[in-house]
């Protein structure tokens, strides 16, 4: 079993629709947790960090962290077609800089 | 502010063969750590280093090695390479952490490497 589970995609949707994409893990000592967006051919650009549970809202982007149900998410509000990436979520534990990445989820917004 | 920069962007070697990619940290940063990216999966830790040390690794095998120079900039190397380490190299740069926070670690565009 991989530590961190991602559904590979594609989701394609509508402009304007919201998008929510997850992660599952099985490391309880998973500690920090991160959400990069991935344009073809380029680098991870970070979108959110989250530490330990909760909520985090950054414009139309909201994260969340279910600790107990070893679950995180990532909201996209008013997709849209420049939203169209690979979204790969991204852990890591205290007292080492080592992340663990999902395999990264493809997501087609159309006009 | 530059960001994170790789070099080159793309490189074609044979089997057997050695490469080196460079990578220089965003402008503050001390840290640097090296991923692997193959085609369709998520990236994988290679290693980090700080102040010129190899302070992680992952799970990679002595054939990757890596250096980084006072100016904090970085290099990998890869020996006898193999059909399976064509990938994309990504190099992040990052604070180290402290009292075991783990700080943003913040990606280069990568390095395409093929090997025929």
């Amino acid at each position: 079993q991989k530590e961190v589970e991602q559904d590979p995609g594609p989701l394609s949707v509508p402009e304007g629709a919201i998008v929510s994409l997850n992660c599952t893990y099985s490391n309880s000592a998973f500690q920090y947790f991160m959400w990069y967006r991935q344009y073809s051919r380029k680098g991870p650009e970070l979108l959110m960090y989250t530490y330990s549970s909760g909520n985090k809202e950054d414009g139309r982007f909201t994260a969340q962290v279910d600790k107990s149900s070893k679950y995180i998410s990532l909201f996209i509000r008013d997709s849209q077609p420049s939203d169209s990436a690979t979204y790969l979520c991204a852990m890591g534990r205290d007292n080492t800089d080592k992340l663990i990445f999902g395999t990264g989820t493809r997501l087609q917004v159309f006009p | 502010d530059a960001g994170v920069t790789q070099s080159p962007t793309h490189l074609i070697k044979t089997r057997g063969q050695q490469v080196t990619l460079r990578c220089s940290p965003k402008s503050g940063h001390d840290t640097v750590s090296w991923y692997q990216q193959a085609l369709g999966q998520g990236p994988q830790f290679i290693f980090q280093y700080y102040e010129e040390e190899e302070r992680q690794r992952g799970n990679f095998p002595d054939r990757f090695s890596g250096h980084q120079f006072p100016n904090y900039s970085s290099e990998l190397n890869v020996n006898a390479l193999l059909l399976g380490d064509s990938a994309l190299y990504l190099c992040a740069s990052s604070l180290p952490s402290e009292n075991g926070v783990t700080d943003t670690q913040y990606f280069g565009p990568g390095t395409r490497l093929t090997v025929l």
